[in-house]
């Protein structure tokens, strides 16, 4: 079966902090990482992830892939109370038949107090 | 700006009632997908679709089915809602090439009396 694990599952930091938020999978047929951002609504696009070792970076957030490990970090520095949402990790995979599918973890909430 | 979208956005039905969440995009792609999300829970993979004529189920199984006649519309239908079918329902898609990024419709947040 397959699996992608968050942790933290929530989180408060204080403005200004920094944070790392991980991503752990056990997939057959990896294809991908992917980033989002969710606050009420449909979730955000932040970061792709395909090559083991080759930092994405955003402004204040940056992630990176271990393929070896099977894991990924999310770094936020110097937070700001904007960046409160729901983080979500998946992984692209292709299934049995060979057709290509997204599989979710279970999130990380992030709460930025001022 | 992402084309993608959902309808209707709210809908409150009785218990028995059929129901069909509409799903459209405007992008072109092949990968069409529905997810299911409960307050503050994970997104659970309910079906998704390779293309025209092409439905899979995914990782969380569900009472509703979904058809791919037209490559810019994947429909959820549920033919008797139940209590147990309230939740908010995300539709996707995504380009053919490689597995990318995801690009989400508003969502339908559907309740079951």
């Amino acid at each position: 079966e397959d699996k992608v694990v968050q942790s933290p599952l929530s989180l408060v930091v204080h403005e200004g902090d920094t944070v790392t938020l991980n991503c752990s999978y056990e997939v057959t047929n990896f294809r991908s990482l992917l980033w989002y951002k969710q606050e009420k609504k449909a979730p955000t696009f932040l970061f792709m992830l395909t090559s083991s070792g080759i930092e994405k970076k955003s402004g204040r957030l940056s992630s990176i892939l271990d393929k070896k490990e099977l894991f990924s970090i999310l770094n936020i520095t110097a937070t700001q109370t904007g960046d409160s949402a729901v983080y979500l990790c998946a992984v692209g995979l292709s299934d049995s038949g060979g057709y290509q599918k997204v599989t979710f973890g279970t999130g990380t909430k992030l709460q930025v107090i001022p | 700006e992402a084309d993608i979208y959902q309808t209707p956005r709210y809908l409150v039905i009785g218990t028995g009632k059929k129901i069909t969440l509409e799903c459209s995009q405007t992008m072109g792609h092949d990968k069409m997908y529905w997810y299911q999300q409960d307050p503050g829970m994970e997104l659970h993979l309910i079906h998704y679709s390779y293309g025209v004529n092409s439905t899979e189920k995914g990782d969380l199984s569900s009472e509703s089915t979904v058809s791919r006649i037209r490559t810019e519309h994947f429909p959820l239908t549920l033919e008797s809602a139940r209590p147990s079918h309230t939740s908010q329902y995300l539709c996707a898609s995504s380009e053919y090439a490689g597995v990318g990024e995801l690009f989400f419709g508003e969502g339908s947040r559907l309740t079951v009396l």
